[in-house]
């Protein structure tokens, strides 16, 4: 159940762009994007609900296909502060009413002078 | 936004003991808790569902009896590790949010670093 993320690692000098790709094989209700700094807690970043749905957050912005139950995030002329752990969180159309969100493995990026 | 307190940041315990992990949302209620669990450079893995008033909701290869969660009241719930053992060893990071389902932001605790000698 759990979402499969792509890439693993992606090194990146500052002012690049980069794509972190975050994908179920069950339909979703929800994507979350969350950033982890090296010991701390994740950071929400953004939830995404619909399909065709996009939202931005300073030069972090994401998309989700519902019908591909693919979501991905983009990294638009990164700054050092964007390096981390990116996790992509999903929630199933299936789940209870909780709302559990299942994480992937992660993308860590690191972000160069 | 939320806020949600864990404590302790980090404890180490001696093999064969338990420790209490405690989850607290402080500005708003949380009928619903999830507990994670995180090694190093690997992702959150989800452990159980708490729920307030009601038995906890275990994912599949999670001991229960090992992991015992409590959450007795809208604001706590509590993760027991018993009888640690050094495989315990981990980052335990509790969420909640304040509205139920999987529309709105899950807010987590800062975290416990579990190491058992």
């Amino acid at each position: 159940q759990q979402p499969v993320q792509s890439p693993q690692a992606v090194i990146l000098r500052e002012g690049e762009d980069a794509v972190i790709n975050c994908s179920s094989s069950k339909a979703l209700y929800s994507v979350h994007w969350y950033r982890q700094k090296h010991g701390e807690a994740p950071v929400f970043l953004m939830i995404l609900l619909k399909g065709g749905e996009q939202k931005g957050h300073d030069k972090i912005s994401a998309s989700f296909n519902e019908k591909k139950q693919q979501s991905s995030l983009y990294l638009t002329a990164s700054q050092l502060s964007y390096s981390g752990t990116y996790f992509c969180g999903t929630v199933l159309m299936t789940t209870d009413s909780w709302g559990k969100l299942q994480f992937g493995a992660g993308t860590q990026v690191v972000v160069t002078p | 936004g939320a806020v949600v307190s864990q404590h302790p940041s980090r404890v180490i315990c001696k093999s064969g003991t338990s420790v209490k992990i405690e989850c607290r949302s402080l500005d708003f209620q949380a009928t619903t808790m999830f507990w994670y669990r995180q090694f190093p450079k690997k992702s959150l893995m989800l452990m159980a569902t708490s729920n307030e008033g009601s038995k906890a909701t275990y994912e599949q290869g999670v001991e229960k009896d090992k992991f015992l969660i409590n959450h007795a009241s809208l604001t706590l719930s509590t993760l027991t590790v018993t009888s640690a053992h050094p495989e315990d060893s981990s980052f335990y990071i509790c969420s909640a949010r304040d509205r139920a389902g999987g529309n709105t932001e899950a807010f987590f605790g800062q975290g416990t670093r579990l190491t058992v000698v």
